[in-house]
């Protein structure tokens, strides 16, 4: 069975400019997790998707950063125009709509504003 | 709400000595409790955690915690560690309404040399 995987791994980009980030869950999952560490602190969330549906989008930091999951499957998240301090790892994380509580997590894709 | 704190941002230790990763939450409801584990270059993964019962959880790898209601603790402990423990942890809470969002603390990076 395959994890989670995220796209791009290391994105390198100028203030201003766009950036998409990409999460595939494990197949069937159908929690979606988005979280952001910046600079060594703590892990915070972002939004979480039930299927489709974004269930809590309390985390985005303001209407830069646009989620989207069409389909419910793979999910991708969007900021545009980006800051410095929209730098740091975001990870994807999924689980099953019975998970007590287990989230698998991908490898992060790693945002660098210049 | 919730917060994690993990005041040892660093524990270094030799191989085979018993380490103690601290972790304490502040929540007014109740909350499930989660350790997490991040090896170089991988994503997050489930240590284990703790839902109800019993107060001593085991979890993979030989590692386990304890769940002090009253001094709102989760500390995560291994009698003998290896090298191949060198990672970073996460202490992560959830109100126990429901599997939702994961709030962590800021990590440890546990380091273990020979």
């Amino acid at each position: 069975e395959a994890g989670v995987t995220q796209f791009p791994s290391h994105s390198v980009i100028e203030k201003g400019q766009t950036v998409t980030l990409r999460c595939d869950p494990i197949s069937g999952h159908d929690n979606l997790y988005w979280y952001r560490r910046v600079m060594g602190k703590e892990i915070k969330f972002l939004l979480h998707f039930v299927k489709e549906s974004k269930q809590d989008e309390s985390g985005m930091p303001n209407n830069r950063f646009l989620a989207e999951r069409t389909g419910g499957t793979y999910s991708t998240l969007k900021v545009q125009p980006a800051e410095l301090e929209d730098s740091g790892v975001y990870f994807c994380a999924s689980s099953r709509a019975d998970s007590t509580g287990e989230l698998f997590f991908g490898e992060g894709s790693r945002l660098t504003v210049l | 709400a919730q917060s994690v704190t993990q005041l040892d941002s660093q524990v270094p230790v030799f191989e085979e000595a018993p380490v103690e990763l601290r972790c304490n939450y502040s929540s007014s409801v109740s909350v499930y409790l989660f350790w997490y584990v991040q090896y170089p270059n991988q994503g997050l993964q489930l240590l284990l955690k703790y839902l109800s019962g019993s107060t001593l959880v085991k979890g993979i790898n030989g590692f386990e915690a304890e769940f002090n209601k009253s001094q709102t603790s989760f500390h995560l402990r291994k009698p003998s560690v290896h090298i191949s423990d060198t990672a970073e942890y996460f202490c992560a809470v959830t109100l126990n309404t429901g599997f939702q969002k994961l709030v962590f603390g800021t990590g440890t990076r546990l380091l273990v040399s020979p």
